[in-house]
């Protein structure tokens, strides 16, 4: 069974410095992963996704994410956050074919002027 | 952009009521999924549908819970006999493959009273 471990319920960070939302995995077989971000009452929008190839996946809004196997991470990074960033940020996982994504418990990024 | 909609965007309903949640997904999607996220905690998968039938359920889509797709645009949750527990966000996904991106609606809010 996967599952998706975000260790940092909570980031704050002050506006333009750089942000790393950590994000670890478990599966016994190969995985697609995923960073949805959900902005104060709104739904989970995709933020980028990691399916095969470059490791190093960029996404929308200057949000980058490098996925490291033997780590079995896939850790989110921003070089300079803005406070429109503020929002909770999910981890999830799915299986090539499979039919159920898991999701990290989400990080609460706070952004302050 | 095609988009996943759903409504309503918020229902108040009383212990006991049935609910039913509806949903369009994107128009060339092929599975669709209902996930649920209790306020302030992870965003919990519910069910995943296929070929007009259930392919995957988690442990909290019990007997009060049932899916459908009535036509071929509408897919909906019911709840058969709402208990408080239940008030949450109920977010539809689809996706055009399994495991492959999933895309979610705004959601629909649930209030148990």
């Amino acid at each position: 069974a996967q599952s998706v471990t975000q260790l940092d319920s909570q980031v704050p960070v002050f506006e333009e410095a750089p942000v790393e939302l950590r994000c670890n995995y478990s599966s016994s077989v190969s995985v697609y992963l995923f960073w949805y971000v959900q902005y104060p009452n709104q739904g989970l929008q995709l933020l980028l996704k990691y399916l095969s190839g470059s490791t190093l996946v960029k996404g929308i809004n200057g949000f980058e994410a490098e996925f490291n196997k033997s780590q079995t991470s896939f850790h989110l990074r921003k070089p300079s956050v803005h406070i429109s960033d503020t929002a909770e940020y999910f981890c999830a996982v799915s299986e090539p074919r499979g039919q159920n994504f898991v999701f990290g418990p989400g990080t609460r990024l706070s952004v302050l002027p | 952009e095609p988009e996943v909609t759903q409504t309503p965007s918020h229902q108040v309903t009383q212990m006991g009521q049935e609910v039913i949640l509806r949903c369009v997904p994107i128009s060339n999607h092929l599975y669709f999924y209902w996930y649920r996220q209790i306020l302030g905690q992870k965003v919990e998968f519910l069910v995943s549908f296929y070929n007009n039938e259930i392919s995957e359920k988690s442990e909290i889509f019990d007997d009060q819970f049932s899916v459908e797709r009535p036509d071929g645009s509408n897919f909906t949750l019911k709840i058969r006999s709402t208990k408080l527990e239940d008030s949450a966000m109920y977010f539809c996904a689809s996706s055009a493959a399994a495991g492959n991106t999933i895309y979610f609606g705004e959601g629909s809010w649930l209030t148990v009273v």
